[in-house]
């Protein structure tokens, strides 16, 4: 099985500039997640999916969007790039309450 | 708010024992876990506490005490490829998946 998978792996930006992440998972399962992680931060919650069809704010939302397209893809969105932007990139995907959650490789994103 | 609190780094020597410990502001969740993530890689699941007590799994154990709002990953047999950060983390019931600022274990030969 693949888990998850996110691409890019690697993505430099341009201040403005607007990029898709794209995530997708084929465990079947309905808890989808996007985190971003800097140093001496953790792992900080910016959107997740609990079921197709709904999306929910995490701790971080502003300046992402995201998209439930199936079961499968979750996307995130930056509409306009900024430095602050600038971090580690992970999805992330769970099935039942108690089971654990399943990380994507890594988006190393650069805003310069 | 939520927030769960932990160490930023900790140093032990190898084979020795280290517990790295997790406090938490929140409620309403299903249980407490931990995660592993060596330097350049992804979060991986260690352990989960869903009741009070103690998990074991191999050398590693976790506890969990919710009405001190509290919990432990202790690992044993400490070995240089432990050397990693560890994140402890919440499910809340609407599926909110919260993660603390993660501890840097250092093991010294």
């Amino acid at each position: 099985n693949a888990g998850v998978t996110q691409t890019p792996k690697f993505q430099v930006l341009k201040t403005g500039q607007s990029m898709t992440l794209q995530c997708a998972q084929d465990m079947n399962h309905n808890s989808m997640y996007w985190y971003r992680q800097d140093p001496g931060m953790g792992l900080r919650l910016i959107y997740y999916s609990a079921s197709e069809g709904t999306t929910d704010k995490g701790e971080v939302p502003n300046g992402y969007n995201v998209s439930r397209l199936n079961k499968r893809e979750f996307s995130l969105r930056l509409e306009s790039a900024a430095p602050s932007q600038t971090s580690v990139y992970f999805c992330a995907s769970s099935g039942l309450a108690n089971t654990e959650a399943f990380f994507g490789q890594g988006t190393r994103l650069t805003v310069v | 708010g939520q927030s769960l609190e932990q160490p930023s780094e900790v140093t032990a020597v190898e084979g020795a024992i280290v517990q790295i410990n997790c406090t938490y502001q929140t409620s309403g969740f299903y249980g407490l876990s931990w995660y592993q993530q060596h330097d350049g890689g992804a979060p991986t699941f260690l352990s989960y506490n869903a009741l009070d007590g103690l998990e074991e799994t191999g050398r590693f154990s976790s506890f969990l005490s919710r009405s001190d709002s509290y919990g432990y990953l202790l690992l044993q047999e400490l070995q240089m490829k432990d050397s990693a950060s560890y994140f402890c983390a919440v499910r809340h019931r609407d599926d909110k998946i919260i993660f603390g600022k993660g501890t840097r274990l250092h093991i010294l030969p």
